[in-house]
């Protein structure tokens, strides 16, 4: 059975500082992984996807790599403003059209 | 386009009762989702449906039903609610599914049973 990790499960910073959000997962056998946004009592924004060919992806100052050997993927988010505070998702697809989700990591950028 | 969008958004049951949550999207995808989260925890797949007409199992689908009869909408129901279904609940859509293909969700039903 699957399991995605996502540790720690807070975290405090300051403005300006880059942010790194881990996500490890069980079983490599996985066709993508997102990485979700999610703000208090809102739904999930998708910010990356990476296919299982793919080692990484980019959309502005989001870098988010995947390592499927090691079941591990890393979110960077380069520069952190306090819009950025809310809680991160990873989930991976495998097989049976399903998404394993993490428990979240719940970011404060403070000013 | 309104994307995934989910009726009622919140909503209150004694034990016992039933009601039916409603998802629809109008992106033509293929593939739907329901999904329960509770506090702490990830998102926890109840059923899913990869087309009209059909529906199957997630991780956590006792005491929920389904059902997908036409492309845009996927019905969730309690038949008879319980305290431990009390959570927020997301409907999902994707365009299909095993490729880059991203799931959208929508903004959540909050539901609580007493």
């Amino acid at each position: 059975k699957q399991e995605v990790t996502q540790i720690p499960a807070a975290l405090s910073v300051p403005e300006g500082e880059n942010l790194v959000l881990n996500c490890s997962f069980t079983d490599s056998a996985i066709y993508n992984l997102q990485w979700f946004r999610q703000d208090p009592g809102k739904g999930l924004t998708s910010l990356l996807l990476i296919q299982s060919s793919q080692r990484e992806q980019t959309s502005g100052r989001l870098n988010a790599s995947l390592d499927k050997s090691s079941g591990r993927s890393t979110l960077y988010i380069a520069a952190s403003q306090p819009g950025d505070s809310a809680t991160y998702l990873c989930a991976v697809e495998a097989a049976g059209n399903k998404l394993t989700f993490g428990g979240g990591t719940r970011v404060l950028v403070k000013p | 386009n309104a994307g995934v969008t989910q009726t009622p958004k919140f909503r209150v049951l004694k034990t016992g009762q039933s009601m039916t949550l409603l998802c629809a999207q109008d992106m033509n995808h293929e593939y739907m989702y329901w999904y329960r989260q509770d506090p702490g925890m990830g998102l926890r797949l109840i059923h899913y449906s990869v087309g009209e007409g059909t529906t199957a199992k997630g991780e956590v689908p006792d005491g929920y039903n389904v059902s997908r009869l036409k492309k845009q909408n996927f019905l969730l129901g309690l038949e008879s609610a319980a305290p431990s279904q009390t959570s927020v609940y997301f409907c999902a859509s994707s365009y299909t599914a095993q490729s880059s293909y991203e799931q959208y969700f929508g903004p959540g039903t909050r539901l609580t049973v007493t």
